[in-house]
C-alpha cells in the first residue's frame, strides 16, 4: 500500500503548455505540502492545505495553482511552463501538529523542453 | 527567519568506518529538528526526529543525532557505515506553530568498499 502516490512520475514537456501533477494519501492526514526540488537538490515548500484550506503559500508564481478536492488529495497545476519550471516536485503529507513527520510521494520528475 | 546549514555537499567515508553529517540551524525559538534520507530516485524518507524530549535521538538503520543548542547543531552520526547507506542525506528545521520544513542544502553520502 502506497502511502503518498503521485502522478505521473514523468512529465516531459514544451514551454508554454499548461500541466497537473496529483497527488493522494491514504494516510489519513489533514494537510498535505507540495515541495518542489531543483537541479542542485533543494527543496523548497511550495504549498501547504490543511483539510482543504490553503495555509502556507511561499512566494511562487501564480502560474502555479494548487488544489485540494477533498483532504486526501491535492493537484498542481501548472499553467504556461518555463524551462525553470523543471524541477523534481514532491507531495507530503502529516497530522497538523508540529512537529510529526511528514511522509514525501516518490516524486513527479518535470522536464520543460 | 529559520535556516539550516550543512557543511559539506559531500562526504566519503569507507564502509565500516563513522559518519558524520554536520547540520547546524538558525532559529529564534527551540525548534523541532528532522533528518531525512533521499535514495536515487526516490522521496524522502524519515531517519529521525528531535521533538525536545530527548537530546540524544536514536532513528532508523542505526542512526543517531544529539540535539545541542548551546551550538545550534544537530549532527547526524552512524558507527559503521554500511554501503547501503550511499544517499543523499537532508537536515530540516520546522518551528513550534508552523509547519513547513525548511531544509539544508544536503549532503551526498559516499562509502567506498
Amino acid at each position: 500500500d502506497t502511502a503518498v502516490s503521485q502522478t505521473p512520475k514523468y512529465l516531459v514537456t514544451q514551454m508554454g503548455n499548461d500541466k497537473s501533477i496529483k497527488c493522494e494519501q491514504n494516510l489519513g492526514h489533514d494537510t498535505m505540502y507540495w515541495y518542489k526540488q531543483d537541479s542542485k537538490k533543494f527543496l523548497k515548500i511550495m504549498f501547504s492545505y490543511n483539510n482543504k484550506e490553503l495555509i502556507i503559500n511561499e512566494t511562487v508564481p501564480n502560474r502555479f495553482s494548487p488544489k485540494s478536492p477533498d483532504k486526501a488529495h491535492l493537484n498542481l497545476h501548472i499553467n504556461s511552463l518555463e524551462l525553470g519550471d523543471s524541477a523534481v516536485y514532491f507531495c507530503a503529507s502529516s497530522q497538523a501538529s508540529s512537529g510529526d513527520e511528514q511522509f514525501f510521494g516518490p516524486g513527479t520528475r518535470l522536464t520543460v523542453l | 527567519a529559520q535556516s539550516v546549514t550543512q557543511l559539506g555537499s559531500h562526504v566519503s567515508v569507507s564502509e565500516g568506518a563513522l559518519v558524520l553529517l554536520r547540520c547546524n540551524y538558525s532559529s529564534s525559538v527551540p525548534p523541532y529538528l528532522f533528518w531525512y534520507v533521499q535514495y536515487p530516485n526516490q522521496g524522502l524518507q524519515l531517519l529521525l526526529k528531535y521533538t525536545s524530549a530527548a537530546t540524544l535521538v536514536k532513528g532508523i538503520n542505526d542512526f543517531e543525532a544529539e540535539f545541542k543548542k548551546s551550538e545550534t547543531s544537530f549532527h547526524l552520526t552512524k558507527p559503521s557505515a554500511h554501503m547501503s547507506d550511499a544517499a543523499e542525506y537532508f537536515c530540516a528545521v520546522q518551528n513550534t506553530g508552523f509547519q513547513k520544513l525548511v531544509f539544508g542544502t544536503g549532503t551526498r553520502l559516499l562509502v567506498s568498499p
